[in-house]
């Protein structure tokens, strides 16, 4: 398996842009999580799906970010417009649970860098 | 509210052991998950608790008191390549229960 794959590796925009960051989860997993990184914050959960239903979208910062997961193969973060504070590490994770809870061991994919200037 | 302590920074010696605290507080809990992540790399799952006691993969072991609300990572036989962040999770979500992480756990590691 290829693992969870994130597009692009890195962006960098200017501030007021639009930021689509992409996820493809593993197959057959079942439960998709969106993460962010900064030195000061440490890993935040944004938003999580499950069956490609959002479960708990808490995390989300505002009403600038909007993630959507199509399909079981696919999902989307969105950060319209953007800002310089949105600058972090982006990352995408999935697993496999049931009965609507996600399982205790998580696949991360490599992350997003995104630099807001 | 939910939070899980550990310590920023954590050095030790090649070769020797190194323990790695967590301290919970959190509402309904079921286990306690441990990642590594090395500098501009992703988190990856190393072990998970959901029973007191030890649990023991190669030179990685964690342990879980649910007594106490703590548990801890134990590496053994330090090797360069340990240096890293460790970051202790709750990673079950319960109903309206967030998933949350640690601040993560510096290791650095001396020759």
């Amino acid at each position: 398996d290829a693992g969870v794959i994130q597009s692009p590796r890195h962006e960098v925009t200017e501030m007021g842009q639009e930021v689509t960051l992409r996820c493809k989860p593993i197959s057959g997993h079942n439960s998709l999580f969106w993460y962010r990184q900064t030195m000061m914050r440490g890993l935040e959960l944004l938003i999580y799906f499950n069956n490609n239903v959002p479960i708990d979208d808490s995390g989300m910062p505002e009403d600038r970010f909007s993630a959507k997961m199509p399909n079981a193969s696919f999902s989307t973060l969105k950060i319209q417009p953007s800002e310089p504070r949105d600058s972090a590490v982006y990352f995408c994770a999935s697993s496999f649970g049931t009965s609507g809870r996600s399982s205790y061991e998580q696949y991360f994919g490599p992350g997003t860098r995104l630099t807001v200037t | 509210g939910q939070s899980l302590e550990q310590p920023s920074e954590v050095t030790a010696v090649e070769g020797a052991i190194v323990q790695i605290n967590c301290t919970y507080q959190t509402s309904g809990f079921y286990g306690l998950s441990w990642y590594q992540q090395h500098d501009g790399g992703a988190p990856t799952f190393l072990s998970y608790n959901a029973l007191d006691g030890l649990e023991e993969t190669g030179r990685f072991s964690s342990f879980l008191s649910r007594s106490d609300s703590y548990g801890y990572l134990l590496l053994q036989e330090l090797q360069m390549k340990d240096s890293a962040s460790y970051f202790c999770a709750d990673p079950l979500r319960r109903r309206d229960d967030k998933i949350i992480f640690g601040k993560g756990t510096r290791l650095h590691i001396l020759p």
